[in-house]
């Protein structure tokens, strides 16, 4: 069975703080991405990485970055969370190529106070 | 990809009934799609992919079709069941990195 990992299901951060989310893929897929998912505006791409250590802004990357130092793992990072950054985090990836499939983590929900 | 309004469009069925899911895609240069379900709790899960070069797919129980010249996809799901309740995207793509970009969604309800 294919996977993607997110590392937690649930994080409550305080507005300031640096934050994490890691996801890691069993898959050997060269393509990984970082989604955030809000009521009414579906997903929305914020970084995505073809290979490791190589990475592309998506649609909205204002606040985050992105690490990927090895094929299987792709971090998300908040450098100074805010509260408009409480959302759901889906992590995703990808084979080699266009036209197949992307396969998603069971998502982070993170509360920033 | 666009955004859109905060409604999340609702479609009800009863149990048994077919399902028409729509969805109007944004970038005519797009040459791949797929639709995902997402139950509560639940990342997406892939449903059923098609390729522009083809207007019609069938999966189990699911059709895709594809209209280009109006940049329109549908999900048409048979024998609506129970477990078919969820939110439904509609996801595109174009080149060759497979960044999808996401429709708002329709939440399909299934009466029983």
């Amino acid at each position: 069975d294919v996977k993607v990992t997110q590392s937690s299901r649930y994080l409550v951060k305080r507005t300031g703080e640096k934050v994490f989310l890691e996801c890691v893929q069993d898959m050997d897929h060269e393509n990984m991405f970082w989604y955030r998912q809000d009521p009414g505006l579906g997903l929305r791409l914020i970084y995505f990485s073809y290979d490791v250590k190589m990475k592309e802004k998506g649609d909205i990357p204002e606040g985050y970055s992105v690490s990927r130092e090895k094929k299987e793992r792709f971090s998300l990072i908040l450098e100074s969370a805010s509260t408009n950054q409480t959302s759901m985090y889906l992590c995703a990836s990808s084979g080699e190529g266009g036209h197949t499939e992307a396969f998603f983590g069971q998502g982070t929900r993170l509360t920033v106070v | 990809g666009e955004s859109v309004g905060l409604h999340l469009p609702t479609l009800s069925v009863q149990e048994g009934d077919n399902s028409i899911i729509n969805c109007a895609y944004s970038n005519s240069a797009s040459d791949y799609f797929i639709w995902y379900k997402q139950e509560s709790g639940k990342g997406p899960q892939f449903i059923i992919d098609i390729r522009s070069n083809m207007d019609k797919r069938q999966g189990q129980r699911v059709t895709v079709l594809l209209n280009k010249t109006v940049k329109h996809l549908s999900l048409q799901i048979a024998a609506t069941q129970p477990g078919d309740s969820a939110v439904y995207f509609c996801a595109e793509s174009f080149g060759n990195f497979n960044k999808f970009y996401f429709g708002s969604g329709t939440k399909l309800n299934v009466k029983p």
